[in-house]
């Protein structure tokens, strides 16, 4: 069964820079492509950005435009995002999720990570 | 960038009773690419409608998406205990890729 499996908890101090990852199995890896969504504390959803895994392409929120940098490992079927400039509004759940669909980079979602909850405080 | 607007903001029904949560889209979705998610507390959010109207696989049928455009609707049928949640659409037809701010549906 499809699975992704994200990295612990983090805390960090304004101005850091933090690397979440998101190790995917039961699916193959670089035929879906992968979107990272937060959720403040109490609050909704916000869509980050995608990445196709097959080509790299990526495609980011534009509030996020800088700060934002997301990759992928096909040798190990991991995503990664990595958010710097940390400030205490991007304290939040940080999600992967995979697109349902192979190949159409329709960025909706049928599986989803487990969340890493990032905490940025000084 | 498309603003979702869900409405009400809460919901407040009994089991059994019928749940009426409305999307509607600051412009028209590009080729009705709607989701629709539920999310429980400490959980990731569940797929259960997309391009407005297809159940995703295991939803059961009293989830029903309707709409088209600009204004999207989704329908539970009769509520069951396990129904009681947050709903967030989310449209996919154009970046950024936006969800709404949710419509919570208790007790």
């Amino acid at each position: 069964q499809v699975q992704l499996v994200q990295s612990g908890g983090e805390v960090k101090k304004p101005g850091a820079s933090v690397k979440v990852s998101c190790k995917a199995s039961g699916y193959t890896f670089n035929t879906y492509g992968i979107s990272w969504v937060r959720q403040a504390p109490g609050q909704g959803l916000e869509w980050m950005g995608w990445i196709s895994p097959y080509n790299g392409n990526t495609n980011y929120a534009q509030k996020l435009q800088g700060r934002v940098t997301m990759a992928t490992d096909t040798s190990t079927s991991t995503a990664y995002m990595e958010l710097r400039s940390l400030r205490s509004d991007d304290t939040a759940v940080y999600f992967c999720a995979r697109d349902a669909e192979q190949w159409l980079a329709l960025p909706y979602f049928d599986s989803w990570g487990q969340g890493t909850l990032l905490t940025v405080s000084s | 960038e498309i603003v979702l607007t869900e409405s009400p903001g809460t919901l407040s029904l009994s089991p059994g009773e019928r749940a009426t949560l409305s999307c509607r889209a600051s412009q028209s979705v590009s080729n009705d690419y709607l989701a629709w998610y539920q999310q429980k507390p400490g959980q990731a959010p569940r797929l259960l409608i997309y391009a407005a109207s297809s159940r995703a696989t295991g939803i059961p049928d009293r989830f029903r998406g309707s709409g088209s455009g600009t204004d999207f609707t989704l329908t539970i049928s009769r509520l069951e205990p396990e129904d009681f949640a947050v709903y967030y659409c989310q449209q996919y037809g154009s970046a950024p890729f936006t969800f709404g701010p949710g419509t919570k549906v208790d007790i």
